[in-house]
């Protein structure tokens, strides 16, 4: 079965500081990777995902299928960028649902 | 915003009492889905819809059922609550199984 690994409960950085939220899976298969962000009193959004291959408010992502890994970064943290991140993953064959890592709190403090 | 709504947005109940959170959508998209978030869990699939009356089990199926008769509800339901299934409940829907849009969200405490 698939599985995604959030190792940090908590990441807390100053502001201008770089953010790196680390996100590993185990699927043996050819996944999909999302990044999910939800801010304070608002809905879980979608940030990004690998396949897009963008940057979205200064965050970007790459899928190291070497290393199972899609971490989540950006060079200079701001204060708005706190909140709580979670990684997911879709299995690239038929139907599927995404599955969630336990997620990341990020908080950048002034 | 995607056009989806959850209700009731807080509810209070007993041990042992039943429970029906509703989804609705405007958004006419196929599949629905409820989603549990906790502490130290992240989110978990409780099930989730692929189309009127077609439903599967997710992760944390157990003491949960879901009813869909139409398009655009989907009703989650807990037939006797317990205290392990406090929690703020997230109903989500897509047209792909790609990109989720999430409600805002139910928190539930049994007490």
């Amino acid at each position: 079965a698939q599985r995604v690994t959030q190792p940090e409960k908590l990441l807390s950085v100053f502001k201008g500081a770089p953010v790196e939220l680390k996100c590993n899976y185990s699927y043996s298969g050819s996944p999909e990777l999302f990044w999910y962000v939800q801010y304070s009193r608002q809905r879980l959004q979608l940030l990004l995902r690998h396949i897009s291959r963008e940057s979205i408010k200064g965050f970007t992502a790459d899928l190291n299928k070497g290393e199972t890994s899609f971490h989540l970064k950006k060079p200079f943290a701001q204060e708005e960028d706190s909140a709580m991140y979670y990684c997911a993953l879709r299995m690239n064959s038929g139907y599927s649902t995404l599955t969630f890592g336990k997620g990341t709190m990020l908080l950048v403090s002034p | 915003d995607a056009g989806i709504t959850q209700s009731p947005r807080h509810k209070v109940t007993e041990t042992g009492t039943p429970v029906t959170l509703r989804c609705h959508q405007t958004e006419n998209h196929r599949y629905m889905y409820w989603y549990r978030q906790d502490p130290g869990h992240g989110l978990r699939l409780i099930h989730y819809s692929y189309g009127v009356k077609d439903t599967d089990k997710g992760e944390v199926s157990d003491g949960y059922s879901v009813s869909r008769s139409k398009t655009e509800d989907f009703l989650l339901t807990l037939e006797s609550a317990t205290s392990s299934q406090t929690s703020v409940y997230f109903c989500a829907i897509s047209e792909t199984t790609g990109e989720l849009f999430f409600g805002e969200g139910s928190r539930l405490t049994v007490l």
